[in-house]
């Protein structure tokens, strides 16, 4: 099993570019999950998806879109990048029964960096 | 609204010593789960463990251990005689099920504790 894969590992981008994130998980899991880590401020929640077609804004949604393609595939869109969007990405996934008891795995990471 | 707060922002002791990471967590729900994770500096989360608001037993792996303590909201996490492996960044972490959270499992995360061990 390959868990929770992403791509790209590493990204730049000017202000104003658009770009997809994408994120599959193998582990027929519910619940998916975007994140982004800034220094200092752990992991925030951008979007996160409880189930196969439905999506919710987390803590930080602003200037982010996403989509639930299907169980596996969970994506994340910058449709005009900022700076301020220069982070680490990370998607995340668990069995999603919705009580909450289930860790999330965790993809590698995408470093983004807007100039 | 739930809150997790690691105020150690960063620990450095000697490798053999032993190192305790605070955890404290602000919660209205009855029911929930607080997690801590471990990112070495190959970047990618690990979960170390679970423990759900019912168990207040402290929980020992090999060299971790855990003091959950209802009483004052913490959740602690101990490294006996600390080894270079173990410098990472920790990460703990709060889900509830009730209320507007339920049906998910979304997950609040401190703000982390890097922990270098020097050998």
């Amino acid at each position: 099993n390959a868990g929770v894969t992403q791509t790209p590992k590493f990204q730049v981008l000017k202000t104003g570019q658009s770009m997809t994130l994408q994120c599959a998980q193998d582990m027929n899991h519910n619940s998916m999950y975007w994140y982004r880590q800034d220094p200092g401020m752990g992991l925030r929640l951008i979007y996160y998806s409880a189930s196969e077609g439905t999506t919710d804004k987390g803590e930080v949604p602003n200037g982010y879109n996403v989509s639930r393609l299907n169980k596996r595939e969970f994506s994340l869109r910058l449709e005009s990048a900022a700076p301020s969007q220069t982070s680490v990405y990370f998607c995340a996934s668990s069995e999603g029964t919705g009580t909450g008891y289930y860790e999330q795995y965790f993809g590698p990471g995408t470093r983004l960096t807007v100039t | 609204a739930q809150k997790v707060t690691q105020a150690q922002t960063e620990i450095s002791v000697v490798e053999k010593e032993d190192v305790t990471l605070d955890c404290v967590y602000e919660t209205r729900d009855t029911t929930y789960y607080l997690f801590w994770y471990k990112q070495p500096p190959s970047g990618e989360l690990v979960f170390l463990i679970r423990r759900n608001s019912f168990d207040e037993q402290n929980e020992i792996s090999g060299r971790y251990s855990w003091n959950f303590q209802k009483s004052t909201s913490s959740f602690n996490f101990t490294i006996t005689a600390s080894q270079v492996v173990d410098s990472a960044v920790y990460f703990c972490a709060l889900s509830e099920t009730s209320g507007a959270n339920f049906g998910n499992e979304k997950l609040t995360f401190g703000t982390g504790t890097r922990l270098t061990i020097i050998p």
